[in-house]
């Protein structure tokens, strides 16, 4: 089973100010890696797929990038919507499908 | 475009079967790759299982083995999870998501992460 582990867990940034969130594989998942946001009693929603591809309706402020093990989800301004957790999802090697275990992104 | 529509919460006591429903509208069942997962109170995303295009079967996380079934009713686009032998550790919030694919060739299958989710269904195991 392929380990996804984040970092850090917890982010604090000020709205306007630039985050980066860090996702690595334990072994190569090439660019089939997902990233999605969830907030509080609600379901995650996807951003990222195929590692730097943003899904439909996704600002262009997100943007995600890497291959192999090692991927970045970068906000480039924080809004006030954009605090929330982040997950990373591997879909190269399922089943299963493994999710990292999130990144809070808090308002400093 | 395709939204997800879950049943209602449950409540349910130590070693009974909860079964949480998942109806489709926009596109019919048999052109999704349905998955099923779930959050644990103030914990991560976890994988149960889902439809694998590519097989034409449903496959399991091992960690849910024998006490998980997965079922699709075509006439109604509604999909299924049946989990049985309940414990406190299964409270949580179910969802049911979409795993979007191409089939480009025959045995070549690219895939596009889960981009439909639905709005969860809370079960809660409490003697």
């Amino acid at each position: 089973e392929i380990v996804m582990t984040q970092s850090p867990a917890t982010l604090s940034v000020s709205p306007g100010e630039r985050a980066t969130l860090s996702c690595r594989a334990s072994q190569s998942v090439s660019s089939n890696l997902a990233w999605y946001q969830q907030k509080p009693g609600q379901a995650p929603r996807l951003l990222i797929y195929g590692a730097s591809t943003r899904a439909t309706g996704i600002p262009a402020r997100f943007s995600g990038s890497g291959s192999g093990t090692e991927f970045t989800l970068t906000i480039s301004s924080l809004q006030s919507e954009d605090f929330a957790v982040y997950y990373c999802q591997q879909y190269n090697n399922w089943p299963p499908v493994t999710f990292g275990g999130g990144t809070k992104v808090e308002i400093k | 475009q395709v939204q997800l529509v879950q049943s209602g919460a449950e409540v349910k006591k130590p070693g009974a079967s909860v079964k949480v429903s998942c109806k489709v509208s926009g596109y019919t069942l048999t052109e999704l790759s349905m998955h099923w997962v779930r959050q644990a109170p103030g914990k991560g995303l976890e994988w149960m299982g889902g439809f694998d295009p590519e097989d034409g079967e449903t496959i399991y996380a091992q960690k849910f083995q024998g006490r998980v079934t997965m079922t699709e009713d075509t006439s109604t686009d509604t999909a299924y999870m049946e989990l049985s032998s309940l414990r406190s550790e299964d409270t949580a919030v179910y969802y049911c998501a979409t795993l979007e694919y191409e089939a480009a060739a025959e045995r070549v299958y690219y895939y596009y992460g889960m981009d439909v989710w639905g709005q969860g269904t809370t079960v809660t195991v409490s003697s």
